[in-house]
């Protein structure tokens, strides 16, 4: 059975600082791997997804993810931290059994950026 | 992409009650998706629901408690019935625009007194 697991449920930073956003999936095919993010009393927009072509997928707002099969990881990370991107991050999975549409959220990583 | 429009947004509702929540998309799609997100947690999926057939639940969810419709291709509602306050969460409605890529409504935040 697919999972993913997301290490930390809060993460802080400064503004200006590198963000990163870990992301481990369970797998047993090649997975589809997604990252969402909600802000405050929003619904989860799509901020980039890997489908198993290049392994470093970049996204919108600047973040950019790798995948990296060895380590079963897919990290979120931003070069600098804007106040703007304070929200809550959600890992997803998909190895298609389901159809790859059905997607595994993991319980996902707050992110503050402070001044 | 998608804009999907959820109603209500919000709303505090007492046990024993029940809710439908709307859903409506801005384009025709094969497939809609209902989650919940009980407070402080992640998504779970409830149910896929096509147009034409009634919907598949996940594990954990049953279609007495969690009736859903899809009368077009275009809409969707969900009913929470019979409502305690382990019901209190937000409902979210997705619908899958290309190989996974799921496009969200704003949810209804429900509230069980």
């Amino acid at each position: 059975a697919q999972s993913v697991t997301q290490l930390g449920s809060h993460v802080s930073v400064s503004e200006g600082a590198l963000v990163l956003l870990r992301c481990n999936y369970s797998s047993s095919v090649p997975p589809y791997l997604f990252w969402y993010v909600q802000y405050p009393n929003q619904g989860l927009q799509l901020l980039l997804k890997y489908t198993s072509a290049a392994t470093l997928v970049k996204g919108i707002n600047g973040f950019e993810a790798e995948f990296k099969k060895s380590e079963t990881s897919f990290h979120l990370t931003k070069p600098s931290a804007h106040m703007s991107d304070a929200a809550e991050y959600f890992c997803a999975v998909s190895d298609g059994s389901g159809g790859y549409n059905k997607l595994i959220f993991g319980a996902g990583t707050r992110l503050a950026v402070h001044p | 992409s998608a804009v999907i429009s959820q109603k209500p947004s919000r709303d505090i509702c007492q046990r024993g009650t029940s809710l439908t929540i709307q859903c409506q998309v801005d384009s025709q799609v094969t497939m809609m998706f209902w989650y919940r997100q009980q407070p402080g947690q992640s998504l779970t999926l409830i149910a896929t629901a096509n147009q034409g057939s009634e919907a598949t639940y996940e594990s954990g969810f049953v279609i007495d408690k969690f009736p859903i419709s899809r009368p077009n291709l275009t809409f969707s509602t969900l009913t929470v019935s019979n409502m305690s306050p382990e019901d209190s969460s937000i409902y979210l409605c997705s619908v899958d625009v290309r190989q996974g890529e799921l496009f969200f409504g704003e949810g209804s935040r429900l509230t069980v007194l």
